[in-house]
C-alpha cells in the first residue's frame, strides 16, 4: 500500500525557533505538497515539489527523491505560523493530469508555537 | 489561482436526513475532488467529479451514498444521504491547477458537518 508518513505528529516550539516536520513516501512520485491548515480555516498550498528546493519567506521545503523524504523548515517560528502543516503526494511518474492526479494526504504535523 | 466557496459552512443535522452541499470555483476545471476530513485526522477523497460523467467514488465510498453532481465546468455538489452521527466530518471540495511544471492545490473552506 501507498503510504505517506509524518513526523512529528505533534510539534511544540518557542517563537524563534527553527521547526523541521519530515514527510517519507513509500513509492516514487511525480508531486509533493505541504499544506498549510489553521484551527478552524481552510487549507493553503504552500509548496509543490518534484525536486530539489523552494524557499518562501521562513519557510523552506526540501525534497530528496532517492531517499523518498520531503522536509519542512519554518525559520524564526512565530505563533501565527501555529497550524497543521500536511504533506500531500500524486503517486507514480509523468506529465500531470491524466490518471495520476489523486493525492494521498499524510496525518499532518500540530505544529504550536509559543510565544 | 482558484477562489473556493462552499455553502453552507455548517450545518447540525438529525439522523436519517440529507444534506447537499454546494462548491463553486471562480473559473472553468476539470476535475473537483469532494474530500473527508473526520475529526483529528487528514484528508481522505471520497470521489472525483468530471464534468459531464459520472463520479469517480474511491473505495469505501458509494453513489448511494453521497451522490454528486457536476452540472458545469465551476460547480459541484456532493449530498450526504441518510445521515448518521458517524458522518460528522469537514467535507472539503478542492481543484488542481496544472501549468507545468507546477500544480496548486485549491480547497474550499470547508463544511463542518454534526449530525445527531
Amino acid at each position: 500500500k501507498n503510504e505517506v508518513e509524518q513526523s512529528p505528529q505533534n510539534l511544540t516550539a518557542q517563537e524563534g525557533e527553527f521547526i523541521t516536520i519530515n514527510c517519507s513516501y513509500s513509492v516514487g512520485i511525480s508531486a509533493l505538497h505541504w499544506l498549510q491548515q489553521h484551527p478552524g480555516g481552510g487549507i493553503v498550498s504552500l509548496f509543490m515539489l518534484s525536486s530539489g528546493k523552494k524557499k518562501h519567506g521562513r519557510l523552506i521545503a526540501t525534497i530528496n527523491i532517492q531517499e523518498k523524504h520531503s522536509s519542512l523548515h519554518i525559520t524564526a517560528s512565530h505563533p501565527r505560523d501555529s497550524a497543521v502543516y500536511i504533506c500531500a503526494v500524486r503517486w507514480g511518474s509523468g506529465i500531470s493530469g491524466g490518471s495520476n492526479y489523486k493525492l494521498t494526504f499524510g496525518k499532518g504535523t500540530l505544529l504550536t508555537v509559543n510565544p | 489561482s482558484a477562489v473556493i466557496s462552499q455553502k453552507p459552512s455548517r450545518d447540525i443535522c438529525q439522523r436519517g436526513t440529507s444534506l447537499t452541499i454546494q462548491c463553486q470555483v471562480d473559473s472553468q476545471v476539470t476535475m473537483m475532488f469532494w474530500y473527508r476530513q473526520q475529526p483529528g485526522q487528514s484528508l481522505t477523497l471520497i470521489a472525483t467529479a468530471n464534468q459531464g460523467s459520472e463520479a469517480t467514488y474511491e473505495s469505501g465510498f458509494v453513489i448511494d451514498k453521497f451522490p454528486i453532481s457536476r452540472p458545469n465546468l465551476t460547480f459541484s455538489t456532493l449530498t450526504v444521504s441518510n445521515m448518521s452521527p458517524e458522518d460528522s466530518s469537514i467535507y472539503l471540495c478542492s481543484v488542481t491547477r496544472f501549468l507545468a511544471p507546477q500544480e496548486t492545490q485549491y480547497f474550499g473552506p470547508g463544511t463542518r458537518l454534526l449530525v445527531l
